[in-house]
């Protein structure tokens, strides 16, 4: 049973940095075809995709953001940890992580249930 | 990036009707196309990807037809508990962009 769960502050404020933590079980960052991505939806709002890490350490950035994220993985302890730099309110959103295998080609199958990103002095 | 435009953006339909969810995209991404359910305060669930594989557990009702820029998603008898938010997203290339969702509401 694979599972995912988000971690982290639920209010920032301006400028400063996020950084959230996915913890996840039923799976191995490991195996071949693997990978977590971070998607987020701010209140009332569509997706955005944001980035994504794959078994091999193989990392991709939403281009408009690039400069403000980073994604790594911690294979042991079955986490990624997700950072973006410098704040804004519009960053106000619930940011979701989600597991995607054959290096995505068959979707998002399991979400982690999100949290809710508040920025906000 | 890949712009991914669904229509409509909103419906209103009845319980039986069947419904149709179009998504284009801005090149050619294959079969690369994936489609979505999302609840109120829910994370999206996966109903079909590349284009019209069913999702292990999702009803028969829903399936999805298309290639190259055009794709649909089609909901053969609407059901109450279809009533949702529904985002096509293509995963031919990184960033794996969204549509902007299209929300189906009871008539």
């Amino acid at each position: 049973q694979i599972t995912l769960k988000e971690s982290g502050p639920t209010l920032v404020k301006p400028t400063q940095t996020l950084t959230l933590t996915c913890t996840f079980s039923g799976f191995s960052l490991r195996t071949s075809g693997v990978g977590v991505g971070w998607i987020r939806q701010p209140p009332g709002k569509a997706l955005e995709w944001l980035a994504l890490i794959y078994w091999n350490d193989d990392k991709r950035y939403s281009p408009s953001l690039k400069s403000r994220l980073t994604i790594t993985k911690d294979t042991s302890k079955n986490q990624v940890v997700f950072t973006m730099t410098n704040m804004d309110p519009v960053d106000t959103a619930t940011y979701y992580c989600a597991h995607m295998g054959h290096m995505g080609a068959a979707g998002i199958d399991y979400w982690g249930q999100g949290t809710l990103v508040t920025v906000s002095s | 990036d890949i712009q991914m435009t669904q229509s409509p953006s909103s419906l209103s339909a009845s319980v039986g009707d069947r419904v149709t969810i179009t998504c284009r995209a801005s090149q050619t991404i294959g079969s690369y196309l994936n489609w979505y359910q999302q609840k109120p305060g829910k994370a999206p669930k996966l109903l079909i990807y590349a284009a019209f594989s069913l999702q292990s557990g999702v009803p028969s009702r829903f399936s999805g037809s298309g290639s190259g820029t055009d794709f649909t998603l089609t909901i053969s008898s609407l059901q109450p508990e279809d009533f949702a938010t529904y985002y096509c997203q293509q995963s031919y290339s990184t960033p794996q962009t969204f549509g902007q969702g299209t929300k189906v509401e009871i008539k």
